[in-house]
């Protein structure tokens, strides 16, 4: 039952290599997004779909490349990884509500450590 | 660009007395004023948010306090328990899309 999932939860892997991060929502939401949290915990956002279309790129490095093949996934792909990559990246889907309140729920999260 | 500065960093109270953490947000578009709690090891979670139409929203005993003007914007913990022991994010955007987040304040609260 849980409204964001994301999978791996823990990624260890070697410098240069690529891997994926997939992340799905079964809350029916149109709009999806990449956050990075780093070791000092700061919380910034990569990427933001709408409806499988890009939104946001809060300039990421093109190694970073999201996917959307339709509106409940999100997968992030990163090339060549890099030592600074290292970070705990979470998904999170958002409902718009009549009111205005539109609150954003985030993913378990995806520790990724690159050695 | 937009910026959001979050004070104090770390915080440690005793049970039962307030907590307080402050933000400033730099975009004056900036509508929207969620506060978030992050469990240690788990996902940020929304406990309350305020939009710029209304000064202060209470929700138990947690309250946020706006001022549009000074662009400010406070969380207010009363009664604190240890599982209110947490870090907390506070976070700006306009009209939601992009959330700008706080620097986040680890909160410790003692038995």
């Amino acid at each position: 039952d849980t409204a964001v999932s994301q999978t791996p939860k823990y990624l260890v892997t070697q410098m240069g290599n690529d891997k994926s991060i997939k992340c799905e929502q079964n809350l029916g939401h149109d709009t999806m997004y990449w956050y990075k949290q780093d070791s000092k915990k700061f919380l910034k956002i990569m990427f933001s779909y709408n409806n499988k279309e890009l939104i946001i790129n809060e300039t990421v490095p093109n190694r970073f490349s999201p996917k959307s093949p339709d509106k409940a996934h999100l997968n992030l792909h990163i090339n060549s990884l890099e030592l600074g990559d290292s970070a705990v990246y979470f998904c999170a889907s958002m409902i718009q509500r009549p009111s205005g309140d539109n609150e954003q729920f985030f993913g378990p999260g995806t520790r990724l450590t690159v050695l | 660009g937009e910026n959001v500065e979050q004070h104090p960093s770390t915080l440690s109270v005793q049970e039962g007395d307030s907590a307080v953490i402050k933000c400033t947000y730099s975009d004056s578009a900036s509508n929207y004023f969620p506060w978030y709690k992050q469990e240690l090891g788990k996902r940020p979670q929304l406990i309350i948010d305020i939009r710029s139409n209304v000064g202060e929203k209470k929700d138990q005993r947690i309250a946020v306090t706006l001022n549009k003007t000074a662009k400010h914007f406070s969380l207010h913990i009363t009664e604190t328990q240890p599982e209110d022991s947490a870090v907390y994010f506070c976070a700006a955007s306009y009209n939601t899309d992009k959330l700008i987040f706080g620097t986040g304040t680890r909160l410790q609260v003692f038995p």
